[in-house]
């Protein structure tokens, strides 16, 4: 079966701070995607970035930076000199394969000035 | 592009009836996945459709249904509507549901049942 844990639920910083939000998941399978959303109190689901089981290379763009570690199971994002507008839901998801996405609770951010 | 859209937006109907929701996939995608979210469970998957076959269905009762059309656009119908059925429903699209390919998120449908 196939799991996505995000241990924490809610994270408060202050503007500036740097932020990692936690993602551990959980598959059997050698062949599979990780992905990270960003959910703003409108409702939509952001698309932030994918990585597929193959590529452990991390990734930054811009203020964001993921770290995929296979060895552990996880795939946290750290936002850099967090502002106001990164307040937000944000969910890592796994997806093997079947056509569709199993999240993880998702850790609600918020950025206080 | 345009990106995927659901309309309605928001929707209050009472226990007991039907309700009918409808999503519109990015140009040129075929698949078309749905999401229940809800507080107590979270982002729960629902069904994904693909060339108007149903190749994936979440774990929810058969009063939860959907289909697809020959233009992608899809429906998903919710029969004796509970009230545990309160949620925002998300539709996501991408070009054929692999596995490997970004599902893209519409604005969601507010569904309360009173």
């Amino acid at each position: 079966a196939q799991k996505v844990t995000q241990a924490q639920t809610e994270i408060s910083v202050v503007e500036k701070e740097d932020v990692t939000l936690d993602c551990v998941y959980e598959t059997r399978d050698t062949t599979y995607y990780l992905f990270w959303y960003k959910q703003p109190p409108s409702g939509e689901l952001v698309f932030l970035i994918r990585r597929n089981s193959f590529d452990e290379q991390n990734e930054i763009s811009g203020r964001y930076s993921w770290n995929f570690q296979k060895s552990t199971s996880s795939f946290n994002f750290t936002i850099t000199a967090s502002q106001v507008v990164d307040s937000a839901v944000y969910f890592c998801a796994l997806n093997t394969g079947f056509q569709k996405l199993v999240f993880g609770t998702g850790t609600r951010l918020l950025v206080s000035p | 592009k345009a990106g995927v859209t659901q309309t309605p937006r928001y929707l209050i109907k009472t226990r007991g009836q039907q309700v009918t929701l409808s999503c519109s996939p990015i140009s040129g995608h075929r698949s078309v996945s749905w999401y229940q979210q809800t507080p107590g469970q979270g982002l729960q998957f629902l069904f994904e459709y693909f060339s108007e076959t149903q190749r994936n269905k979440g774990n929810f009762p058969g009063r939860f249904s959907g289909r697809q059309f020959s233009n992608s656009r899809s429906e998903m119908n919710v029969s004796t509507l509970e009230l545990g059925d309160s949620a925002l429903y998300l539709c996501a699209s991408s070009s054929t549901g692999g596995g490997q390919e970004t599902q893209y998120f519409g604005p969601g449908t507010r569904l309360l049942v009173l």
